[in-house]
Formats: C-alpha cells, structure tokens, sequence
C-alpha cells in the first residue's frame, strides 16, 4: 500500500524568504504526486501535480516541486513568500485504482512579518 | 472551470436528526467523492462514486448513507449521528474514474453534532 510523509508539522518563515516542504512518499510504481493547499476552514486547492515527464514541475501562486524518484520525494518550494501563503500544505499520492488519493499528515505555515 | 460546490457551508444537527448535505459539479466528471476531515488532520476517504455507481465504500458507519442521482449530483444523507462526526465534510470530483486523475475539491461543509 502506499503511504505518504512530510516530516515539518509546522514550520515559520520570514515574508521574502524562501519555503521548501518536504514530502516522502511510498509506491511500488510510478506515483502521480499532489501538493494541495488549505486555508482555514476551507477546500482543498490544487497547487500542482506530477503525472510524468519533466520532473520539475510549475504550479501556480509561484510554487514549484521536484519529482526526485531515487529518493521518493517531491517537494514543494517557492523562491518568496508572501503573508497569504500561510495555510496547510497537504501532499498527496494517487493510484490508477479507483483514483484513491493518499495524503501525508500535512505541515502548517507560519509566515512572520 | 474547475468549481465543485457545497451546500450548506455550516450544518448544526442533533443526533436524532436527519438532514443531507449537497455536492454539485458541471466539469462533466464522471468520478465523485467524499471525504471527512477532522481538525489538524488530512482528509480521510469515505465514498467513491464512478459513473454514477457506487465503487468504493471505506467501512463508513451506516448512519452516513451517500446518494448519486444523476451525474452532476452527489449527496450525503445523515441520520442518528453522534458528535464524533462532527468534522469538515469535502466532496470532490475527477474527470475519469479509471486512471488516476486530479480531484478537484469543493468548500466543505463544516458539520457540528450536539
């Protein structure tokens, strides 16, 4: 089965300063990757995806991740951060069966003035 | 327009009530879910739905009975519930149920059991 981590269950940065959230995953195929983005009490937003191809990948609100598949991560960054990146991040593995997304835990941001 | 909505946005029920929350996307998707989340943890699955059959069923409690009348709609029926379920409901959609594909999720709706 397959399962997700990301190991920061929160982390704080400067606005301006750079962001990376790591995310771990475990599939014994190729996974289709997610990173989602939640606001407080709020939907889940599509950030980005990997399905296959380039493995760095364009996202919108300037995120980008990596696909690095010797070391089953994909993390997410972003070169600046702004106050209204503060939220929940939420990585995500899908399977071709039954499209089930498996989530990690997620890591909350916390963006200091 | 990737919009799935969600009616109502807050639900306050007891537990010997009976109510339904609504799901609704005109993507053309042929896959819907839905998902509980509680606080400060992920979204868990509770119900697949492929064209308009229901596919997966998590173990969910019979008290959560889900409903797919037609290919746009997607309900949730809720009956005799108890205040642990009190959570974020999330419904979703994708456009083909076969392949792994992106979800698309709505607002939720955020449910309260006294």
């Amino acid at each position: 089965a397959q399962s997700v981590t990301q190991p920061d269950i929160h982390i704080t940065v400067s606005e301006g300063a750079s962001l990376e959230l790591r995310c771990n995953y475990s599939y014994g195929a190729t996974p289709y990757l997610f990173w989602y983005v939640q606001s407080p009490g709020q939907g889940l937003q599509l950030l980005l995806k990997y399905f296959s191809g380039d493995t760095l990948v364009q996202g919108i609100k300037g995120f980008e991740a990596e696909f690095k598949r010797s070391q089953s991560s994909f993390n997410l960054r972003k070169p600046s951060v702004h106050w209204s990146d503060a939220a929940e991040y939420f990585c995500a593995v899908g399977v071709n069966a039954g499209n089930m997304l498996t989530f990690g835990g997620g890591t909350r941001l916390m963006v200091k003035p | 327009d990737t919009e799935v909505t969600q009616t109502p946005k807050h639900l306050v029920m007891g537990m010997t009530n009976k109510k339904s929350l609504k799901c609704e996307q005109h993507m053309g998707h042929r896959a819907m879910y839905w998902y509980k989340q509680k606080a400060k943890k992920p979204p868990e699955l509770m119900f697949v739905y492929s064209y308009e059959k229901l596919s997966i069923n998590e173990s969910v409690p019979s008290r959560f009975s889900p409903e797919c009348p037609n290919s746009s709609l997607l309900n949730l029926h809720l009956h005799a519930l108890q205040p642990e379920d009190s959570a974020l409901y999330l419904c979703a959609s994708s456009q083909d149920p076969g392949s792994a594909d992106t979800q698309y999720f709505g607002p939720g709706t955020r449910l309260t059991v006294l």
